[in-house]
């Protein structure tokens, strides 16, 4: 079990050029999540998908496209980088099942460190 | 406005001892509570949970406190180790479902041998 993957681990950009960062868990979970990490301000959530097709944004969507692909995959989309999106990405799931008593948690991929110039 | 504040960014503590790292909230609304785990180029890991209906939650040296009231909790770490070092987030939840998830700054522990 690799649980979540992401690539790249790194990235340099220019301003204005476009990428996609790549996410894959093979946990089958129903939820995955976009959060991106800065100094200070802890994780903020970028978009999520509660599941297979469907994309909901969170606290910091702007500038920021997602795909859920399959179960397994949701992709980040900067398409005009810009210096303010210098972050560490981290992409999450969880199996997304409300009820019961415990807790479900996300599980949290390596993350990818963007450095747009 | 951050819903989730850690106000210590960090916190030395000598191997042995207690770490205390303190987390506040002000959404009402929340009902878990969690602490995750963070080494320097990994990805956060999932250390504890609490449920707003307790009051406390221990899992080995591991203790979170709950205070509804004062919409506060706290983390301690008992006896701590060199390998707690690392990054400490406190987070949010409405439901336990696991979506949705606010956070805290984070505090860097450092535990001196």
């Amino acid at each position: 079990n690799a649980g979540v993957t992401q690539t790249p681990k790194f990235q340099v950009l220019k301003t204005g050029q476009s990428m996609t960062l790549q996410c894959a868990q093979d946990m089958n979970h129903n939820s995955m999540y976009w959060y991106r990490q800065d100094p200070g301000m802890g994780l903020r959530l970028i978009y999520y998908s509660a599941s297979e097709g469907t994309t909901d944004k969170g606290e910091v969507p702007n500038g920021y496209n997602v795909s859920r692909l399959n179960k397994r995959e949701f992709s980040l989309r900067l398409e005009s980088a810009a210096p303010s999106q210098t972050s560490v990405y981290f992409c999450a799931s969880t199996r997304g099942v409300a009820g019961g008593s415990s807790y479900n948690e996300q599980f949290f991929g390596p993350g990818t460190r963007l450095t747009v110039l | 406005d951050q819903q989730v504040k850690q106000n210590s960014p960090s916190l030395s503590v000598q191997e042995g001892r207690i770490s205390i790292l303190n987390c506040d909230y002000t959404n009402s609304m929340f009902d878990y509570f969690l602490w995750y785990k963070k080494y320097p180029a990994e990805g956060p890991t999932f250390l504890i949970s609490i449920s707003s209906i307790k009051d406390k939650n221990e899992d080995g040296r591991f203790t979170v406190f709950l205070n509804k009231s004062a919409k506060h909790l706290s983390l301690h770490i008992v006896p701590s180790q060199p390998g707690d070092s690392a990054v400490y987030f406190c987070a949010a939840s409405v439901g336990n479902a696991g979506n949705m998830l606010t956070f805290g700054g984070g505090t860097r522990l450092m535990v001196k041998p």
